[in-house]
């Protein structure tokens, strides 16, 4: 059985671009989370997907940032027009029910 | 909200020589305590939790952690370490009821084991 999956690896972005990060969520599992680490800082939670429905996004920046689960295929976090400060490891999580969340190995994005 | 304190960014500690990884937490209800184990290029992996019963638990790979609710704290320690845990540690609460959209980490604390 597959880890949570997250693509790329490491992403490179000019000030400007779109950065979009993919991540494959554990078999059986429909509940999708993704956190955000800057540096020197700790993981911090972004927004909460189950398939299709946004759960709680309580934690994504109000612009620029959006999150999609679709029926089929992976989620996505995108970030339009992205800027310095953007840069950061990106995690996603997925579980099973509510309870404990297996986490992927992360998405490293640099915007230059 | 809760918050996590991890005092120690960085412990370097010989091969065979115990370790204490120190994680403080603030909240006004009950948690669940974890700590997560980030080895190089890997993914965040659940190496213990607490969530009721027992204050000591323990992991699979000799690691412990003892939840002090009177302290608020759940340090980690392992009687001696192996060239193999060198990685990055965080610790994490989530308040009782709560899912995983309600996981609070510390700032990590990068464990170096010196052959």
């Amino acid at each position: 059985n597959a880890g949570v999956m997250q693509n790329p690896r490491h992403l490179v972005r000019r000030r400007g671009q779109e950065a979009r990060l993919r991540c494959s969520p554990m078999k059986g599992h429909s509940h999708v989370y993704w956190y955000r680490q800057l540096p020197e800082e700790g993981l911090k939670f972004m927004v909460y997907l189950q398939k299709e429905n946004i759960i709680d996004e309580s934690g994504m920046p109000k612009e620029r940032f959006s999150a999609e689960f679709p029926k089929e295929g992976p989620s996505i976090l995108r970030i339009q027009q992205v800027v310095r400060g953007d840069s950061a490891a990106y995690f996603c999580a997925s579980s099973l029910s509510t309870d404990e969340a297996f986490f992927g190995q992360g998405t490293r994005l640099t915007v230059v | 909200a809760q918050s996590v304190t991890q005092l120690d960014s960085q412990v370097p500690v010989f091969e065979e020589a115990p370790v204490e990884l120190r994680c403080n937490y603030s909240s006004s209800v009950s948690v669940y305590l974890f700590w997560y184990v980030q080895y190089p290029n890997q993914g965040l992996q659940l190496l213990l939790k607490y969530l009721s019963g027992s204050t000591l638990v323990e992991s699979i790979n000799g690691f412990e952690a003892e939840f002090n609710k009177s302290q608020t704290s759940f340090h980690l320690r392992k009687p001696s370490v192996h060239i193999s845990d060198t990685a990055e540690y965080f610790c994490a609460v989530r308040m009782v009821g709560t899912g995983a959209n309600n996981l609070f980490f510390g700032t990590g604390t990068r464990l170096t084991v010196i052959p």
